[in-house]
């Protein structure tokens, strides 16, 4: 069956870094779209990033273009999130999700995991 | 703010029929986008309840449907069940932003 599993959370300074992964299996990760969500807290899903199936074509949120940077690797069926000069505002619980084919929607995701920004 | 309006919250008693609206423009829904709809349970992952508007997937319920009209979608839920509580989310497309991703602000369901 499918599953996604993000790692890589925790808590980081403002102004700092991290990098996050997410393990896909039971499904052949190089033909999907695969996306970065999150979810802050009191507030609703946002969608961060997608990437293309052989990763040369990405988009971003205007909230975290320049600043965040998804790629994969079909090699290892591992999709990544690397975060940069995060602030308060990037706290949250991130999650990886796949995109189904045909209608755009997220049909699977992982299970997240929290990055907390603090001082 | 959500480029996508839902309802902030609903309530409903257990057996009974509630829907929830998602409203959208001329940009996104309205230019015929697909409406998708998610569940997302307390503590957990959020889950694809329907998608292409009206879609379900293996393994949801068919208590659970869904409509598209115009500029607006939305979820009906029916013989309400206390597992049913939960945060629930519409998301579509906006071509005015690059076709980016939208989601609702999300609804949260009470079952009384």
């Amino acid at each position: 069956q499918v599953q996604l599993v993000e790692s890589g959370g925790g808590l980081v300074k403002p102004g700092g870094s991290l990098r996050f992964s997410c393990a896909a299996s039971g499904f052949t990760f190089e033909d999907y779209h695969m996306s970065w969500l999150r979810r802050a807290p009191g507030r609703g899903l946002e969608w961060i990033s997608d990437i293309g199936r052989s990763g040369s074509t990405k988009s971003y949120a205007d909230s975290v273009r320049g600043r965040f940077t998804i790629s994969r690797d079909n090699a290892k069926n591992l999709l990544y999130l690397q975060m940069n000069s995060l602030g308060a505002e990037d706290t949250a619980v991130y999650y990886c999700a796949r995109k189904g084919a045909g209608f755009g929607q997220f049909d699977y995701w992982g299970q997240g995991t929290l990055v907390t920004v603090s001082s | 703010q959500s480029v996508l309006t839902q309802p902030p919250s609903l309530s409903g008693a257990p057996g009974q029929r509630i829907t929830i609206s998602c409203t959208g423009s001329s940009s996104n829904i309205g230019a015929g986008y697909d409406v998708h709809w998610y569940q997302q349970l307390p503590g957990t992952a959020p889950r694809l309840l329907i998608y292409g508007n009206t879609n379900r997937p293996s393994g949801v319920p068919d208590r659970f449907s869904a409509s598209k009209s115009g500029t607006s979608a939305s979820l009906a839920i029916t013989g309400l069940q206390a597992e049913d509580e939960a945060d629930y989310y519409c998301q579509s497309y906006d071509g005015s932003l690059n076709e980016d991703v939208i989601f609702g602000g999300g609804t949260k369901l009470t079952v009384l």
